[in-house]
């Protein structure tokens, strides 16, 4: 079965840092990953896609990665800032195209 | 309106009653998703609409649930002799096709069986 797994584990920084958060998934590369953001008590938001063939893609203060070899993403927010606080959820599609499977997302907590 | 519409927002039901919520997509979407989030819990993933296909219902996880959706647009999801562990966040989704568009979430409807 086709999974994908993010660091259940709080992630706790200081203001003005990087922060990094890691997805993870098995069986085959998807085409395209997606990044999203989620608040207490609201569905999530879109923030970014990165294509299969694409190393890197930006947004402002947002940074994907993707390497097919290790299987993995990496999502990095730069200067981050208390707002960045929230939960946030990588997300792939199944194999027949169809489900839109996301991991139970990384919590992260940006302190002053 | 501009965004996916939810409702009800908020819906406590007995045990055993059935419910039905509604989940308006943006217009034009021809693609809609229904998914479960328990407290503290990820995402999971219910039933895929797209257009006039047979619906992916994968994730429905007992034949207590059940969706429709008319006429390509509103879609509404149904739970039979609801019981206190379908007590979730239930979010409706709607996209343009394909893997390379995002997926526009409602507010979700939080459901509470006592």
């Amino acid at each position: 079965s086709q999974k994908i797994e993010q660091n259940s584990e709080a992630l706790n920084i200081q203001e003005g840092k990087t922060a990094t958060l890691t997805c993870n998934y098995t069986n085959y590369s998807p085409a395209y990953l997606q990044w999203y953001r989620q608040d207490p008590g609201r569905g999530p938001v879109f923030l970014l896609l990165i294509r299969e063939n694409e190393k890197e893609k930006r947004k402002e203060r947002l940074k994907v990665t993707f390497d097919t070899t290790l299987k993995q993403s990496l999502f990095h927010i730069t200067a981050s800032q208390p707002a960045d606080s929230a939960t946030y959820l990588c997300a792939r599609h199944s194999n027949s195209g169809y489900a839109l499977n996301f991991g139970k997302g990384t919590s992260l907590l940006v302190t002053p | 309106g501009a965004g996916v519409s939810q409702s009800p927002s908020n819906k406590v039901t007995e045990k055993g009653k059935d419910v039905e919520l509604r989940c308006d997509p943006i217009s034009g979407h021809t693609a809609l998703y229904w998914y479960r989030q328990s407290l503290g819990q990820g995402l999971e993933f219910l039933i895929y609409f797209q257009g006039n296909s047979a619906p992916d219902k994968s994730g429905l996880p007992s034949d207590r649930f059940s969706a429709e959706r008319t006429g390509g647009s509103v879609s509404t999801l149904t739970i039979q002799r609801t019981q206190q562990e379908d007590s979730a966040v239930y979010l409706c989704a709607s996209s343009n096709p394909g893997q390379n568009t995002e997926a526009f979430f409602g507010q979700g409807t939080r459901l509470t069986v006592v």
